[in-house]
Protein backbone atom coordinates (compact mmCIF):
# COMPACT_ATOMS: atom_id res chain seq x y z
CA UNK A 1 0.00 0.00 0.00
CA UNK A 2 0.95 3.86 -0.74
CA UNK A 3 1.25 6.39 2.18
CA UNK A 4 3.46 8.97 2.79
CA UNK A 5 4.21 10.53 6.47
CA UNK A 6 5.87 14.07 7.02
CA UNK A 7 7.34 13.61 10.60
CA UNK A 8 6.96 16.79 11.93
CA UNK A 9 3.76 18.90 11.28
CA UNK A 10 5.63 22.18 11.92
CA UNK A 11 9.69 23.65 12.14
CA UNK A 12 10.83 26.64 13.02
CA UNK A 13 14.42 27.59 12.43
CA UNK A 14 15.90 30.70 12.84
CA UNK A 15 17.20 32.60 9.60
CA UNK A 16 20.66 31.88 8.57
CA UNK A 17 20.52 28.36 9.81
CA UNK A 18 19.71 24.67 8.25
CA UNK A 19 16.54 23.35 7.30
CA UNK A 20 15.08 19.71 8.06
CA UNK A 21 11.96 18.48 6.84
CA UNK A 22 11.70 15.11 7.02
CA UNK A 23 9.20 12.42 5.14
CA UNK A 24 9.11 8.94 5.00
CA UNK A 25 6.87 6.30 2.45
CA UNK A 26 5.82 3.48 1.64
CA UNK A 27 5.50 1.90 -1.42
CA UNK A 28 4.80 -1.65 -3.22
CA UNK A 29 7.41 -0.38 -6.18
CA UNK A 30 9.71 1.85 -7.05
CA UNK A 31 8.35 5.37 -6.33
CA UNK A 32 8.54 8.72 -7.75
CA UNK A 33 9.20 11.08 -5.05
CA UNK A 34 8.46 14.56 -4.89
CA UNK A 35 8.57 17.94 -2.49
CA UNK A 36 6.35 20.52 -2.89
CA UNK A 37 5.90 24.00 -1.37
CA UNK A 38 2.74 26.13 -0.99
CA UNK A 39 2.92 29.71 -0.17
CA UNK A 40 0.23 31.46 1.70
CA UNK A 41 -2.84 31.84 -0.92
CA UNK A 42 -0.42 30.21 -3.81
CA UNK A 43 -0.27 27.69 -5.88
CA UNK A 44 1.16 24.38 -5.15
CA UNK A 45 4.94 24.11 -6.74
CA UNK A 46 7.35 21.68 -7.37
CA UNK A 47 10.97 22.02 -5.26
CA UNK A 48 12.09 18.51 -7.00
CA UNK A 49 11.72 15.37 -8.45
CA UNK A 50 13.27 12.36 -7.06
CA UNK A 51 13.11 9.30 -10.27
CA UNK A 52 15.77 6.24 -9.80
CA UNK A 53 18.60 8.23 -10.98
CA UNK A 54 20.74 9.85 -8.42
CA UNK A 55 20.05 9.84 -4.73
CA UNK A 56 21.13 13.18 -4.18
CA UNK A 57 18.22 15.38 -5.56
CA UNK A 58 18.85 19.41 -6.07
CA UNK A 59 15.93 21.63 -6.43
CA UNK A 60 15.05 25.23 -6.17
CA UNK A 61 16.11 27.85 -3.90
CA UNK A 62 18.91 25.68 -2.68
CA UNK A 63 17.02 22.73 -1.30
CA UNK A 64 17.92 19.17 -1.93
CA UNK A 65 16.75 15.36 -1.01
CA UNK A 66 18.15 12.42 -0.29
CA UNK A 67 16.35 9.05 -1.06
CA UNK A 68 17.16 6.45 0.95
CA UNK A 69 15.69 2.98 -0.13
CA UNK A 70 17.09 1.58 3.38
CA UNK A 71 15.14 4.04 5.44
CA UNK A 72 12.27 4.45 3.19
CA UNK A 73 12.74 8.25 3.91
CA UNK A 74 13.32 11.63 1.52
CA UNK A 75 14.19 14.15 3.87
CA UNK A 76 14.26 18.06 2.52
CA UNK A 77 17.15 19.90 3.67
CA UNK A 78 18.89 23.64 3.08
CA UNK A 79 21.85 24.54 4.89
CA UNK A 80 20.81 28.17 5.22
CA UNK A 81 17.15 29.50 5.64
CA UNK A 82 15.66 32.54 4.06
CA UNK A 83 12.80 34.47 5.68
CA UNK A 84 11.44 33.76 1.70
CA UNK A 85 11.08 29.90 2.86
CA UNK A 86 8.71 30.51 5.28
CA UNK A 87 5.46 28.08 3.91
CA UNK A 88 4.02 24.43 3.86
CA UNK A 89 5.69 21.54 2.31
CA UNK A 90 4.48 18.48 1.05
CA UNK A 91 6.20 15.32 0.32
CA UNK A 92 4.53 13.18 -2.29
CA UNK A 93 4.95 9.89 -3.49
CA UNK A 94 3.86 8.36 -7.05
CA UNK A 95 3.40 4.95 -7.92
CA UNK A 96 2.60 3.04 -11.61
CA UNK A 97 -0.21 1.24 -10.86
CA UNK A 98 -2.95 -0.66 -12.87
CA UNK A 99 -4.51 2.78 -14.97
CA UNK A 100 -1.55 4.93 -14.63
CA UNK A 101 0.36 7.05 -11.97
CA UNK A 102 -1.22 7.15 -8.15
CA UNK A 103 -0.08 10.23 -6.55
CA UNK A 104 -0.52 11.14 -2.76
CA UNK A 105 -0.06 13.72 -0.88
CA UNK A 106 1.74 13.95 2.70
CA UNK A 107 -0.32 15.70 5.50
CA UNK A 108 2.50 19.17 5.14
CA UNK A 109 4.94 20.78 6.90
CA UNK A 110 4.59 24.03 7.93
CA UNK A 111 8.25 25.97 8.43
CA UNK A 112 8.58 29.25 10.23
CA UNK A 113 11.91 31.42 9.82
CA UNK A 114 12.82 33.48 12.51
CA UNK A 115 14.48 36.83 12.17
CA UNK B 1 3.89 29.49 -20.45
CA UNK B 2 1.51 26.83 -20.45
CA UNK B 3 -1.11 27.01 -16.91
CA UNK B 4 -4.08 25.10 -15.60
CA UNK B 5 -6.95 27.28 -15.81
CA UNK B 6 -9.65 26.26 -13.34
CA UNK B 7 -12.87 28.10 -12.79
CA UNK B 8 -14.53 30.17 -10.42
CA UNK B 9 -11.72 31.09 -8.35
CA UNK B 10 -14.28 31.92 -5.71
CA UNK B 11 -17.40 29.94 -4.48
CA UNK B 12 -20.31 30.65 -2.02
CA UNK B 13 -23.00 28.33 -1.66
CA UNK B 14 -25.60 27.57 0.59
CA UNK B 15 -26.10 23.65 1.99
CA UNK B 16 -27.97 21.97 -0.61
CA UNK B 17 -27.39 23.99 -3.25
CA UNK B 18 -25.58 22.45 -6.44
CA UNK B 19 -21.67 23.58 -6.92
CA UNK B 20 -19.75 22.32 -10.44
CA UNK B 21 -15.94 23.93 -10.71
CA UNK B 22 -14.10 23.43 -14.25
CA UNK B 23 -10.31 22.86 -14.93
CA UNK B 24 -8.72 22.48 -18.20
CA UNK B 25 -5.53 20.93 -18.08
CA UNK B 26 -2.32 21.86 -19.80
CA UNK B 27 -2.34 20.58 -23.40
CA UNK B 28 -1.38 17.37 -23.98
CA UNK B 29 -1.32 16.28 -20.40
CA UNK B 30 -3.41 13.25 -20.67
CA UNK B 31 -3.39 12.66 -17.02
CA UNK B 32 -5.63 15.10 -14.88
CA UNK B 33 -6.33 14.89 -11.14
CA UNK B 34 -9.16 16.92 -8.95
CA UNK B 35 -7.55 17.25 -4.92
CA UNK B 36 -9.40 18.94 -2.18
CA UNK B 37 -7.67 20.83 0.44
CA UNK B 38 -8.90 21.29 4.08
CA UNK B 39 -7.61 24.14 5.44
CA UNK B 40 -4.33 22.57 7.66
CA UNK B 41 -4.06 19.83 5.33
CA UNK B 42 -2.57 17.99 2.45
CA UNK B 43 -4.53 17.68 -0.47
CA UNK B 44 -6.26 14.66 -1.01
CA UNK B 45 -7.44 12.56 -4.01
CA UNK B 46 -10.90 12.91 -5.24
CA UNK B 47 -10.65 11.43 -8.74
CA UNK B 48 -7.93 10.93 -11.26
CA UNK B 49 -8.03 10.38 -15.27
CA UNK B 50 -6.59 9.28 -17.97
CA UNK B 51 -7.48 10.55 -21.11
CA UNK B 52 -11.72 10.34 -20.41
CA UNK B 53 -11.33 7.32 -18.12
CA UNK B 54 -11.79 7.55 -14.12
CA UNK B 55 -8.53 5.29 -13.41
CA UNK B 56 -8.93 6.21 -9.41
CA UNK B 57 -12.11 7.30 -7.50
CA UNK B 58 -12.18 5.62 -4.73
CA UNK B 59 -11.92 8.56 -2.82
CA UNK B 60 -14.74 10.66 -4.02
CA UNK B 61 -17.78 10.87 -2.09
CA UNK B 62 -20.08 9.79 -5.13
CA UNK B 63 -23.41 10.20 -3.47
CA UNK B 64 -23.02 13.81 -4.01
CA UNK B 65 -19.57 14.28 -6.07
CA UNK B 66 -19.81 13.33 -9.72
CA UNK B 67 -16.88 14.12 -11.85
CA UNK B 68 -16.34 14.00 -15.91
CA UNK B 69 -13.33 14.73 -18.63
CA UNK B 70 -16.04 13.80 -21.71
CA UNK B 71 -13.43 14.22 -24.51
CA UNK B 72 -10.38 13.54 -22.58
CA UNK B 73 -9.84 17.15 -22.19
CA UNK B 74 -10.87 19.63 -19.98
CA UNK B 75 -13.18 18.88 -17.05
CA UNK B 76 -15.84 19.57 -14.66
CA UNK B 77 -16.17 18.37 -10.45
CA UNK B 78 -20.27 18.55 -9.69
CA UNK B 79 -21.30 18.45 -5.82
CA UNK B 80 -24.85 17.60 -5.38
CA UNK B 81 -25.89 18.69 -2.56
CA UNK B 82 -23.37 20.59 -1.14
CA UNK B 83 -22.54 20.28 3.10
CA UNK B 84 -20.98 22.22 5.50
CA UNK B 85 -18.18 19.94 5.55
CA UNK B 86 -17.43 20.44 1.73
CA UNK B 87 -16.29 24.03 2.43
CA UNK B 88 -12.13 23.38 0.85
CA UNK B 89 -9.56 24.47 -1.76
CA UNK B 90 -10.19 21.89 -4.77
CA UNK B 91 -7.42 21.42 -6.68
CA UNK B 92 -7.11 21.04 -10.38
CA UNK B 93 -4.05 19.18 -11.88
CA UNK B 94 -2.40 17.96 -15.06
CA UNK B 95 0.92 15.93 -15.51
CA UNK B 96 2.47 13.68 -18.48
CA UNK B 97 4.96 11.00 -17.90
CA UNK B 98 8.73 12.26 -17.66
CA UNK B 99 11.05 11.11 -20.58
CA UNK B 100 12.32 7.97 -18.27
CA UNK B 101 8.39 6.70 -17.99
CA UNK B 102 8.51 7.82 -14.61
CA UNK B 103 5.73 10.22 -13.04
CA UNK B 104 5.83 13.28 -14.55
CA UNK B 105 5.60 16.97 -12.45
CA UNK B 106 1.98 17.54 -11.25
CA UNK B 107 1.26 21.11 -12.28
CA UNK B 108 -1.58 22.58 -10.74
CA UNK B 109 -4.11 25.07 -11.28
CA UNK B 110 -4.78 28.29 -8.62
CA UNK B 111 -8.09 26.09 -7.28
CA UNK B 112 -11.26 27.09 -6.70
CA UNK B 113 -12.24 28.04 -3.00
CA UNK B 114 -15.64 26.32 -1.71
CA UNK B 115 -17.55 28.15 1.18
CA UNK B 116 -20.72 26.18 2.01
CA UNK B 117 -23.24 28.90 4.44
Amino acid sequence: AQSVTQLDSHVSVSEGTPVLLRCNYSSSYSPSLFWYVQHPNKGLQLLLKYTSAATLVKGINGFEAEFKKSETSFHLTKPSAHMSDAAEYFCVVSDLLKGGFKTIFGAGTRLFVKA
Amino acid sequence: EAEVAQSPRYKITEKSQAVAFWCDPISGHATLYWYRQILGQGPELLVQFQDESVVDDSQLPKDRFSAERLKGVDSTLKIQPAELGDSAMYLCASSRPGLAGDAGELFFGEGSRLTVL
